[in-house]
């Protein structure tokens, strides 16, 4: 799986847009871009994914650059409550074969979030 | 429609006795991976089952080995337990599609298990 790149941590303010960067310069064709959170105790939520074009859900909205190698995490207006460890994870998708989906993990971005 | 849970939430154990966590998967999902998650760290990769077969594995040793039942749900078991292996661990539920493995994973809140 490609490696990806985050920054360690980040502050934003209560209300305002939450812009989370990732690099993943060797990101292959069959790889998505994954976006997971984890707050404190809990286990990791699914945000959003996406292969080329942005996506948005109820959650965020993922923008992926044009040659693949860079994407943003965006959350609207953050709360409190979107204080958590940010992940980005670039997934092998293949049908058949020898890819059955694992996620690896890396350090996450820390977002915090204050009023 | 309930989530993924994991069982016990908390355990202690000796060194070098033997554990057993559970999973009960999401409703509609078939997969079941295993994460360990030690602290300060993102969560590794232990394995995933399908169809009640350990479909791939990660870096850990025989110590570590699972089971997945025909209502898809699994356990996890570790022999010998060391120090080392005190960390939180997750199970994630997703569903084969198409004969890919790319739908989200939903994870569990984990099972804490401390070695002393």
């Amino acid at each position: 799986d490609a490696k990806t790149t985050q920054p360690p941590s980040m502050d934003c303010a209560e209300g305002r847009a939450a812009n989370l960067p990732c690099n993943h310069s060797t990101i292959s064709g069959n790889e998505y871009v994954y976006w997971y959170r984890q707050i404190h105790s809990q286990g990791p939520q699914y945000i959003i994914h996406g292969l080329k074009n942005n996506e948005t859900n109820e959650m965020a909205s993922l923008i992926i650059t044009e040659d693949r190698k860079s994407s943003t995490l965006i959350l609207p207006h953050a709360t409190l409550r979107d204080t958590a460890v940010y992940y980005c994870i670039v997934r092998v998708i293949t049908a058949g074969g020898t890819s059955y989906g694992k996620l690896t993990f890396g350090q996450g971005t820390i977002l915090t979030v204050h009023p | 429609d309930a989530g993924v849970t994991q069982s016990p939430t908390h355990l202690i154990k000796t060194r070098g006795q033997q554990v057993t966590l559970r999973c009960s998967p999401k409703s509609g999902h078939d997969t079941v991976s295993w994460y360990q998650q030690a602290l300060g760290q993102g969560p590794q990769f232990i394995f995933q089952y399908y169809e009640e077969e350990e479909r791939q594995r990660g870096n850990f040793p025989d110590r570590f080995s699972g089971h997945q039942f025909p209502n898809y749900s699994s356990e996890l078991n570790v022999n010998a337990l060391l120090l080392g292996d005190s960390a939180l661990y997750l199970c994630a539920s997703s569903r084969r599609q198409g004969g890919a493995y790319n739908s989200p994973l939903h994870f569990g809140n984990g099972t804490r298990l401390t070695v002393t």
